[in-house]
């Protein structure tokens, strides 16, 4: 069965305090890996998508990176407006023949002034 | 570009009745729009997969009458909820696929229903 697992759960940092955001996946065939932010009561907004191990993509303060086995999402100098939650994605091919996503269940980040 | 339209944000019905869901792909056509459920704290769940022009295709588990999906064109789907029961209340998300690329999705903003 194709998971994902994102940790941690929830994370709290200081503006101005890097971290890194974890996503590590178990698939049959991965075609893809996404990463979304995702604001209370909003639908997710698309960040990255990375295709081969050792690919990194990079956004203002925001940066991912994928391996043959998890994705990390790095945050420098995050500020507040940073705070949402991060969703992992992976894109796979499904039992009813179409490609889709499954997701973790997201990292809550907080970042504090 | 890439802006995902969902209407309504919210709804609130009496159980029994029927609701429907628009989700429209504003600045470019898709030929595959996906919808989803997410309940409070938790991921997103794929519910069915919705081709331009066919049948949807309903994942494990999801019931096909109650949840009709209608994708009349390349930039409108509906997601119709039938005989909704409060254990239906949600927070339903859509999604698009850019024609011509194979794996971007654009979301909408998600529509919050509750049903008393």
């Amino acid at each position: 069965e194709d998971q994902v697992t994102q940790s941690p759960e929830a994370l709290r940092l200081q503006e101005g305090e890097s971290s890194s955001l974890n996503c590590s996946y178990t698939v049959s065939g991965l075609r893809g890996l996404f990463w979304y932010r995702q604001d209370p009561g909003k639908g997710p907004e698309f960040l990255f998508t990375l295709y081969s191990a050792g690919e990194e993509k990079e956004k203002e303060r925001l940066k991912a990176t994928l391996t043959k086995k998890e994705s990390f999402l790095h945050i420098t100098a995050p500020k507040p407006e940073d705070s949402a939650t991060y969703l992992c994605a992976v894109q796979v091919l499904g039992d009813t023949g179409f490609q889709k996503l499954v997701f973790g269940t997201g990292t809550r980040l907080l970042v504090s002034p | 570009g890439a802006v995902v339209s969902q209407h309504p944000s919210r709804v609130i019905c009496k159980s029994g009745t029927s609701v429907k869901i628009e989700c429209r792909s504003l600045d470019f056509q898709a030929t595959t729009m996906f919808w989803y459920r997410q309940f409070p704290k938790q991921s997103l769940m794929l519910m069915a997969t919705s081709n331009e022009g066919s049948k949807a295709t309903y994942e494990q588990g999801v019931e096909k009458d109650k949840f009709l999906i209608n994708h009349a064109s390349l930039t409108l789907s509906t997601l119709t909820v039938t005989s909704a029961h409060p254990e239906d209340s949600s927070f339903y998300i859509c999604s698009a696929r850019v024609w011509g690329t194979d794996y971007e999705q654009y979301f909408g903003p998600g529509t919050r229903l509750t049903v008393t």
